[in-house]
C-alpha cells in the first residue's frame, strides 16, 4: 500500500518559489496529482499525472515525480497561493490514498 | 458549466444512517467513475467510496466497509452515499467527485461544494 509523507506547514516570500514533497516508496512507480484547497472551498486539482496542468491553472505551478519524491513547485508564490496543498495517488490495494496535507504561507 | 451539487448531511446521533445525494449535471454523467471524499474537522482530505460508471465495481476505505454504500442512477445524472452505523468519527464535510480515470490511474477532476454530516448524540 501506499503512505504518502508531506511536511505540515512550507512558508515563502510572495514572488519567490515554493516546494511541497510528497515521500512515498518508490513513488516514481505512481502517477502523482496534486489539489488545492482553500478554506470554505472545494479543492481544485492543480498538477495531475505528476506534472500535467489543468486549464486555467497558472503556469506557475509545476510539478515532477522521481525516486520517492513528488514536488510541487509553485514559481512566483502569490498571496492567493494561501491554501492547503494535498497529493494524491492510486494504489491497486488501498485505492485512493492522500497525503496528510501542507498549509501553504504566502509572507 | 459542470457541477456537483451534493444534499442530505446532517446531524444524526451515533447508530444512526443518512443517506447522502450529489447531483451532476454539464456532462455525461453515465461516462464517468464517481468517488466520495471526506474532510475531518482539523484533519486532511480521505478518500471513502469509488463506483464505475455501470456500477459494476465499487470500493471502500477500511474504515467503512460494511456500513457505508455507493451507488449511481444514471438516468437520474446522480451518485449517492448510504451511510449506516454512523460513528463520531465520521463527521465531516463529505464532497462527491468525478473521476478521471486512465488504464489503473484515478484523480478527482471536478469536486462538489460538499455537505456536512455531524454525528453525535
Amino acid at each position: 500500500s501506499s503512505d504518502l509523507t508531506q511536511p505540515l506547514s512550507v512558508s515563502v516570500a510572495l514572488g519567490q518559489t515554493a516546494r511541497i514533497i510528497c515521500e512515498g516508496d518508490n513513488i516514481r512507480t505512481k502517477n502523482v496529482h496534486w489539489y488545492q484547497r482553500k478554506p470554505g472551498q472545494a479543492p481544485v486539482v492543480v498538477i495531475y499525472r505528476d506534472s500535467n496542468r489543468p486549464s486555467g491553472i497558472p503556469e506557475r505551478f509545476s510539478g515532477s515525480n522521481s525516486g520517492n519524491t513528488a514536488t510541487l513547485t509553485i514559481s512566483g508564490a502569490q498571496a492567493g497561493d494561501e491554501a492547503d496543498y494535498y497529493c494524491q495517488v492510486w494504489d491497486t490495494i488501498t485505492a485512493g490514498v492522500f497525503g496528510g496535507g501542507t498549509k501553504l504561507t504566502v509572507l | 458549466q459542470v457541477q456537483l451539487v451534493e444534499s442530505g448531511g446532517g446531524l444524526v446521533t451515533p447508530g444512526g444512517s443518512l443517506r447522502l445525494s450529489c447531483a451532476a449535471s454539464g456532462f455525461t454523467f453515465s461516462d464517468y467513475y464517481m468517488s466520495w471524499v471526506r474532510q475531518a474537522p482539523g484533519k486532511g482530505l480521505e478518500w471513502v467510496s469509488h463506483i464505475t460508471s455501470t456500477s459494476s465495481y465499487t470500493t471502500y476505505t477500511d474504515s467503512v466497509k460494511g456500513r457505508f454504500t455507493i451507488s449511481r442512477d444514471n438516468a437520474e445524472n446522480s451518485l449517492y452515499l448510504q451511510m449506516n452505523s454512523l460513528r463520531a468519527d465520521d463527521t465531516a464535510v463529505y464532497y462527491c467527485a468525478r473521476v478521471d480515470s486512465w488504464y489503473d490511474d484515478y484523480y478527482m477532476d471536478v469536486w462538489g461544494k460538499g455537505t456536512t454530516v455531524t454525528v453525535s448524540s
